[in-house]
């Protein structure tokens, strides 16, 4: 069974980096079989898909935060993660990791969601 | 503004039917599959449904998915209380995205 788990700073200052870890258990992320998500929720809103990325680097990402977004993979920790520059306050939410098979639709596995608040 | 369309909120009573609707276009549900998630409050979404209809291991079969032209919808029978929560569609998009319905919230009267 995988298990996903978000790390990283919980109170971010506008106009710096967001920057976040999930680590990968029970499962390997280079083994290919997986796409890896974050996807974020603002309080009381709906989920907002962030991007993904492929054990092999490469990436796909939501077209409204391309410009600001990099997510990157370390195989040799079994981690991927998320940098989102220039903050502002709508960027303040719970942010999730989430795991999507190759070989179906669907993201079946989640992290529990960290929340990141964007303030001064 | 959401990509896929819900309706903000359904209700039924308990033991009842329920369904409910997501609306795209042929970028996104028209051309791929539509997966379905259950939030409960707090917690992180929970697959229900992929590729349209398919449950995953351990999903009742009282959860039930289809999908007619840019259009999807998710079926609940024999309702429970434990079943409140809010519903999200997801699928692909041609932007090379992935793009979610706004959310349903489902109440059990």
């Amino acid at each position: 069974q995988v298990q996903l788990q978000e790390s990283g700073p919980g109170l971010v200052k506008p106009s710096q980096t967001l920057s976040l870890t999930c680590t990968v258990s029970g499962g390997s992320i280079s083994s290919g079989d997986y796409y890896w998500s974050w996807i974020r929720q603002p309080a009381g809103k709906g989920l907002e898909w962030i991007g993904r990325i492929y054990s092999s680097g490469s990436t796909n990402y939501n077209p409204s935060l391309k410009s600001r977004v990099t997510i990157s993979v370390d195989t040799s920790k079994n981690q991927f993660s998320l940098n989102l520059s220039s903050v502002t306050a709508a960027d303040t939410a719970v942010y999730f990791c989430a795991s999507q098979p190759k070989r179906y639709y669907g993201f079946d596995y989640w992290g529990q969601g960290t929340l990141v608040a964007v303030s001064s | 503004q959401s990509v896929l369309t819900q309706p903000p909120s359904v209700s039924a009573a308990p033991g009842q039917k329920v369904t409910i609707s997501c609306s795209g276009n042929s970028s996104n549900i028209g051309n791929n599959y539509v997966s379905w998630y259950q939030q409960l409050p707090g917690t992180a979404p929970k697959l229900l449904i992929y590729d349209n209809n398919k449950r995953p291991s351990g999903i009742p079969d009282r959860f039930s998915g289809s999908k007619s032209g840019t259009s999807a919808t998710l079926g609940i029978t024999g309702l429970q209380t434990g079943d409140e929560a809010d519903y999200y569609c997801g699928t692909w998009d041609s932007s090379l995205s992935v793009v979610f319905g706004g959310g349903t919230k489902l109440t059990v009267l």
